[in-house]
């Protein structure tokens, strides 16, 4: 069963605008949560991690917010750009230790048009 | 520069050949990874390495099994091929686990014929 649930499946957006991207999982314990971007056809780059209760951590033209009650994280992208063009992927890890497993979403595909 | 590589990028194999992808890393990471990724689905734990010969398996490790012999070097091979080993293969690295940043290679795809 997907203990990661990531929203919408796909964006398209164009440049210059705002877009919100959502994740809710099932994680349980949800130690922290890190959003990931991934270019086509490369690894995955961390973007930010978040992990208090409710957490909010800024990246630039990333922004990311982790309410672990409600087990949701969102990442806008202001402003965005050609470049931004990529697969968000937000993962949760359940546990701060080396007993702890990663639980990844399957991304949602961002495309940013002229 | 930190850095992990995977060789080769891309591979094309028969069913019941054997299959090596190496990774490597110069950050001196105690833990190194190994993942498949597939469409529509999240990235998938094969192995974890938490040092020199000390593996785990991670969920999804039958027909998989690693090396690592050198620090900066973790190998995943398999042993006869599978049509459905055909997937994205991509080698992490980090400082230690839990919350440590996992930093990512660019990825193998395999092809299983």
């Amino acid at each position: 069963k997907t203990q990661v649930e990531q929203s919408p499946q796909s964006l398209v957006v164009r440049q210059g605008e705002n877009c919100v991207l959502q994740c809710n999982y099932s994680v349980t314990p949800d130690n922290h949560l890190r959003w990931f971007k991934q270019d086509t056809g490369k690894g995955l780059v961390s973007l930010t991690v978040l992990v208090d209760q409710k957490d909010k951590t800024s990246n630039g033209r990333y922004s990311a917010t982790l309410d672990k009650d409600a087990k949701h994280s969102t990442l806008h992208i202001t402003a965005t750009l050609l470049d931004d063009t990529a697969t968000y992927i937000c993962v949760v890890g359940d546990r701060g230790s080396a007993l702890g497993r990663l639980h990844f979403g399957a991304g949602t595909q961002l495309i940013v048009i002229p | 520069d930190m850095k992990v590589t995977q060789m080769p990028r891309y591979l094309i194999k028969r069913m019941g050949e054997n299959v090596l992808l190496e990774c490597g890393q110069d950050m001196s990471h105690e833990t190194m990874y190994w993942y498949r990724q597939d469409p529509g689905l999240g990235l998938q734990l094969i192995y974890i390495s938490y040092d020199v010969d000390s593996n785990s398996e991670g969920d999804i490790p039958k027909g998989y099994r690693v090396s690592r012999k050198k620090r900066e070097h973790f190998s995943l091979i398999l042993d006869s091929a599978k049509t459905n080993q055909t997937s994205v293969y991509f080698c992490a690295s980090s400082f230690g686990t839990g919350v440590y940043e996992q930093y990512f290679g660019p990825g193998t795809r395999l092809t299983v014929l």
